[in-house]
């Protein structure tokens, strides 16, 4: 089976301005997450998608991310405007389950670098 | 904000030792534990999703065990290869938010 699918891979941009990411999920996964991982720090949830609604998003900085999943598929993540901090990793996984007591599958993540 | 910790957070290790980490969440609200292996340049891919109290669970070489009611889970691996060399992590899951809460890792080198 295809797993979780994530583009870029790499993006370098400068402070203030705006990236997208982009993530499809496992085909028939209803759960879907993005997570951002600092350097030396654990991944950290920015938002969890049951089909196309928000289960939670109450990490996530609303004055500068937003996500949307369209028709409960794919989902993009936006940064408008980055700043420095925002350098990291950003992880999209999926499940099969509404819950969170059956495994997550990652995508590769993507590598941003705010200069 | 849950506190998920994992010690030690890196380890060097010889090819052929035995070596174990330690995950500890909060004891109360246990929804499920997870551990992850995350290799440098790929997807994290999960090892166990542990939910009963006094679970242990096993995957060739590698074998957690899970205690909830005083918040620690123990990862081993025996005879550890070089390609076990990885970050480890876990997260703790609680019945209220439903999410995975990472630790922020345990980083094993296995030298040949």
């Amino acid at each position: 089976e295809a797993g979780v699918a994530q583009s870029p891979r790499y993006k370098i941009i400068e402070k203030r301005q705006s990236v997208a990411f982009w993530c499809n999920p496992i085909s028939g996964h209803a759960t879907l997450y993005w997570y951002q991982q600092i350097l030396g720090q654990g991944p950290k949830l920015l938002i969890q998608f049951q089909n196309n609604g928000v289960v939670d998003d109450s990490q996530l900085p609303k004055d500068r991310f937003s996500a949307e999943r369209l028709k409960g598929v794919d989902s993009t993540l936006k940064i408008q405007p980055a700043k420095l901090e925002d350098s990291a990793v950003y992880l999209c996984a999926s499940s099969l389950a509404e819950s969170s007591n059956t495994e997550a599958f990652f995508g590769q993540g993507t590598r941003l670098t705010v200069v | 904000i849950l506190n998920v910790e994992q010690s030690p957070q890196s380890l060097h290790v010889q090819e052929g030792d035995s070596t174990n980490f330690t995950c500890s969440f909060p004891s109360s609200n246990f929804y499920a534990l997870h551990w992850y292996r995350w290799e440098t340049a790929k997807s994290p891919e999960a090892l166990f999703v542990m939910t009963l109290n006094g679970d242990e669970k096993k995957k060739g070489r590698i074998s957690a065990t899970l205690n909830t009611k005083e918040g620690y889970s123990y990862l081993y691996i025996k005879g550890s290869q070089p390609e076990d060399s990885a970050t480890y992590l876990c997260a703790f899951v609680d019945t209220g938010r439903r999410a995975l809460t990472f630790g922020s890792g345990t980083r094993l080198q296995v030298q040949p």
